[in-house]
């Protein structure tokens, strides 16, 4: 089975811009997550989506947004980009959620000048 | 809420020499607990994943872990470091029914020849 994949791998951004990262997880997984990677704060939880529907969410301002498509394929919005959003985003999926294991792709690396 | 406490941001053990990474965790309901490993510029793969059939569980490239929930730690070890094993390592807590995961800050592991 193919693994979770993330699109794209590097992305590079002014502030004030938007972007839009990709994640598509494993075949016949339902559950999709996100996290926010920076060297000061961690691994830190942006929200969870299972069956189109957001399920969960961390504490990030409204800037953060994401949908989830009916394939399970899901994206994650950034606007008006600030210089602290520069981090590495994880997709993480999982069968049903709910403390199952999740499996992360790669990441997508963006930086914000 | 949950937490998770990794002890020591760094260790560097020898080629050879067991590897010790602590790991506590809080959590008011029985907790899922796992253990990733990062290599640089990927995402996150998981060693192996506590859910209380077992209190030592086994994982990939010769890893383990043992809960101990009067201690509330999932500390892992591998009796003999590989240079490969070279990594940062993040324990992570779930409950069930949530798929939020909280992550420890990390551990980075130093190998040396």
């Amino acid at each position: 089975k193919a693994g979770v994949t993330q699109t794209p791998r590097y992305l590079i951004k002014t502030r004030g811009q938007q972007v839009t990262l990709s994640c598509s997880p494993i075949s016949g997984h339902r559950s999709v997550s996100w996290y926010q990677q920076t060297p000061g704060q961690g691994l830190q939880f942006l929200f969870e989506y299972f069956s189109e529907t957001q399920r969960n969410k961390g504490n990030f301002p409204g800037r953060f947004s994401g949908r989830q498509f009916s394939n399970s394929r899901s994206e994650m919005n950034v606007s008006t980009l600030e210089l602290g959003d520069s981090a590495l985003y994880l997709c993480a999926s999982s069968l049903e959620g709910g403390g199952e294991t999740q499996y992360f792709g790669p990441g997508t690396r963006l930086l914000v000048l | 809420a949950q937490s998770v406490t990794q002890l020591g941001s760094h260790v560097s053990v020898s080629e050879g020499a067991l590897v010790l990474l602590r790991c506590n965790y809080s959590s008011s309901v029985p907790p899922y607990l796992f253990w990733y490993v990062q290599y640089p510029n990927q995402g996150l793969q998981l060693l192996l994943k506590y859910t209380s059939a077992a209190t030592l569980v086994k994982g990939i490239n010769g890893f383990e872990a043992e809960f101990k929930k009067s201690e509330t730690s999932f500390h892992l070890t591998k009796p003999s470091a590989h240079m490969s094993d070279a990594a940062e390592y993040f324990c992570a807590v779930s409950s069930s029914g949530y798929s939020t995961l909280t992550f420890g800050k990390g551990t980075m592991l130093l190998v040396s020849p």
